[in-house]
């Protein structure tokens, strides 16, 4: 069984562009939360689809969206990018009982 | 309240055993994860509870008090592998949510 796919694994971008990171979750799994992961703030919850619809969605700018496609793979986008938003970006499938997480994608703003 | 609070650091000796302690909010609770995460790399799964008790995987278990707001993750019989951050993770509500702790980083000396 295949574990959660991020792509791409590394991405650097300037500042003010606009960036889309994508997430296939484990087969099966109709829930992805995606996170950001950053040294000072740890990891924070950005928001969850489940079955297309966004679920849940934490206290980020409206910089920061997502969506989940029929087959549950999703994806964010951040536009505007500012430096701050350099992190690594996580998605998570998951059940009631577990959650995955992919080996993300490592975003550098310059 | 959204705090989940766990040692920053911890130093145990090879062939040891480290009890890595998380306590949160009460208030909504859902389920309790706890997360390996070596440097450079994503959280790996490592357990769930969400009903009181102790539940065991091999080298690791985790115990849980929803009364108490207190959880930790018992490392039995450490190997140097071991060394990474740990992390706990609430969910609160439905869905997949989760708020993280900051993490406890563990070091494990021969």
């Amino acid at each position: 069984k295949a574990g959660v796919t991020q792509t791409p694994r590394y991405l650097i971008k300037t500042r003010g562009q606009q960036v889309t990171l994508s997430c296939s979750p484990i087969s099966g799994h109709r829930s992805v939360s995606w996170y950001q992961q950053t040294p000072g703030q740890g990891l924070q919850f950005l928001f969850e689809y489940f079955s297309e619809t966004q679920r849940n969605k934490g206290n980020f700018p409206g910089r920061f969206s997502g969506r989940q496609f029929s087959n549950s793979r999703s994806e964010m986008n951040v536009s505007t990018l500012e430096l701050g938003d350099s992190a690594l970006y996580l998605c998570a499938s998951g059940s009631n009982t577990e959650a995955f997480f992919g080996q993300g994608t490592r975003l550098t703003v310059v | 309240g959204q705090n989940i609070d766990q040692p920053t650091e911890m130093t145990a000796t090879e062939g040891a055993i480290v009890q890595i302690n998380c306590t949160y909010q009460t208030s909504g609770f859902n389920g309790l994860f706890w997360y390996q995460q070596h440097a450079g790399e994503a959280p790996t799964f490592l357990s769930y509870n969400v009903l009181d008790g102790l539940e065991e995987k091999g080298r690791f278990s985790s115990f849980l008090s929803r009364s108490k707001g207190y959880s930790y993750l018992l490392l039995k019989e450490l190997q140097m592998k071991d060394s990474a951050s740990y992390l706990c993770a609430v969910r609160r509500a439905a869905g997949n949510k989760l708020t993280f702790g900051g993490g406890t980083r563990v070091l494990v000396k021969p």
